[in-house]
């Protein structure tokens, strides 16, 4: 099993509509847990943290489930300007793992 | 102000040269780290470094590679000899604390040719 895994999508939704994206991760000592935005040919951003009570912030929502070792992303009411690729991270030790990413494509 | 300068922001070098990438991160900050991205790959983790020592490399972060903060302020990426397959983006990133997300740089773009 891959350290951490994406669907690599690309998931093309018009805009408006609600998209997850989830990411499994191999090893169950891992305790931190990111998501991240990449623009294309530019430096991955940091859009949230997740928590094991999961969290909210503004149209994002992440979850975290320890027992089934995966993170989600959900972003409701997309916009055109939310395309880009979702990487997730996860620890291994001192070290961020980040998964290969998840593509976003929001139409009007 | 950018919180992690890199530069350059694209080199271009001759196979078997040597390349220093360089890196400004806020100097309070401990944890510094190495990343790169082949063009359409994933991000990959290359070495850590923590209280001006390496604390962990990958098997990419071979003796092709060394890494130093010469001046305190610095943080530098060296590769001896270049190869090909040593053509990607390099980012820089800092951590402020234990279990805090990464501030990336810019990135460098290193095409060998």
């Amino acid at each position: 099993r891959k350290e951490v895994e994406q669907d690599p999508g690309p998931f093309n939704v018009p805009e408006g509509a609600t998209v997850a994206f989830n990411c499994t991760y191999s090893n169950s000592a891992s305790q931190s847990f990111f998501w991240y935005r990449q623009d294309c040919r530019k430096e991955p951003k940091l859009l949230m943290s997740v928590y094991s009570s999961g969290n909210e912030d503004g149209r994002f929502t992440a979850q975290l489930n320890r027992a089934s070792q995966y993170i989600s992303l959900l972003i409701r009411d997309s916009k055109l300007s939310d395309s880009a690729t979702y990487l997730c991270a996860v620890n291994y030790g001192n070290k961020l793992v980040f998964g290969a990413g998840t593509i976003l494509r929001v139409k009007s | 102000e950018p919180e992690v300068t890199q530069t350059p922001s694209h080199q271009v070098t001759q196979m078997g040269q040597e390349v220093i990438l360089r890196c400004v991160p806020i100097s309070n900050h401990l944890y510094f780290y190495w990343y790169r991205q082949i063009l359409g790959q994933k991000v990959e983790f290359l070495v850590s470094f923590y209280n001006n020592e390496i604390s962990e490399k990958s098997e990419i972060f071979d003796d092709q590679f060394s890494v130093e903060r010469p001046d305190g302020s610095n943080f530098t990426l060296k590769i001896r000899s270049t190869k090909l397959e040593d053509s990607a983006m390099y980012f820089c990133a800092r951590q402020a604390r234990v279990n805090y997300g990464y501030t990336f740089g810019s990135g460098t773009r290193l095409t060998v040719v």
